[in-house]
């Protein structure tokens, strides 16, 4: 089975300078990884996205990078800003898992005005 | 309004007791989701539904049941309560891609 993990419960950077938050997975397979953010007290939404043809996905301060070789994921904000503030979760979804995604444990990052 | 609702959002409850969490969605989407929220485990999946006539188990489905009312409603049910299945429950919908949309959650505590 597919397993990922996010290996840094907690991130905290100054606003302005650049969050990098990283994933982890076991198989290598046609794949599909997304980025959610999670705010309290609210449902994940998504946030970015990318397919394993790429290595790359950018979308405005956020890129995703897929290290398909080192089987590794990499968010980075920049700027960080302070309503950057969340958890924020990497899930995979392929294989034989169509339709369904796993999710990594989340990252808080914290972002210091 | 929002695309995926959930009611309650909030619900204590006692051990042996049984409960229901309902989900509701306005985005047309076939498939819909159950997940469970604890920390430091992210989000585990308990059900799942392609279609009104199709159940499947997730992960963690012990101790749960669910029902696809129509297209707009997946409910899940924990027939007898217990303090572990404290957590906080979202319920997701999807169409023909991959991204999940979720709703606000309920925080569920079982004394």
């Amino acid at each position: 089975d597919q397993q990922v993990k996010q290996n840094s419960p907690s991130l905290s950077v100054q606003e302005g300078r650049i969050s990098i938050l990283n994933c982890d997975y076991t198989n290598s397979m046609f794949d599909y990884f997304l980025w959610y953010k999670k705010y309290p007290a609210e449902g994940p939404t998504f946030l970015i996205s990318i397919s394993s043809i790429k290595d790359k996905n950018e979308d405005g301060r956020f890129t995703v990078f897929l290290n398909k070789s080192a089987k590794h994921l990499s968010l980075h904000i920049v700027p960080s800003q302070p309503g950057d503030s969340a958890v924020y979760f990497c899930a995979w979804a392929g294989g034989t898992s169509y339709g369904k995604l796993t999710f990594g444990q989340g990252t808080i990052l914290t972002v210091h005005p | 309004d929002a695309d995926v609702t959930q009611t309650p959002r909030n619900r204590i409850t006692k051990t042996g007791k049984r409960i229901m969490l309902e989900c509701s969605q306005t985005k047309g989407h076939d498939r819909m989701y159950w997940y469970r929220q604890d920390p430091g485990l992210g989000l585990r999946l308990i059900y799942y539904s392609f279609d009104v006539k199709d159940i499947n188990k997730g992960e963690i489905s012990d101790g749960y049941s669910v029902s696809r009312q129509a297209q707009a409603k997946f409910s899940l049910s924990l027939e007898s309560a217990i303090p572990n299945q404290t957590a906080l429950y979202f319920c997701a919908t999807a169409g023909s891609e991959e991204t999940q949309y979720f709703g606000p959650g309920t925080r569920l505590l079982v004394l």
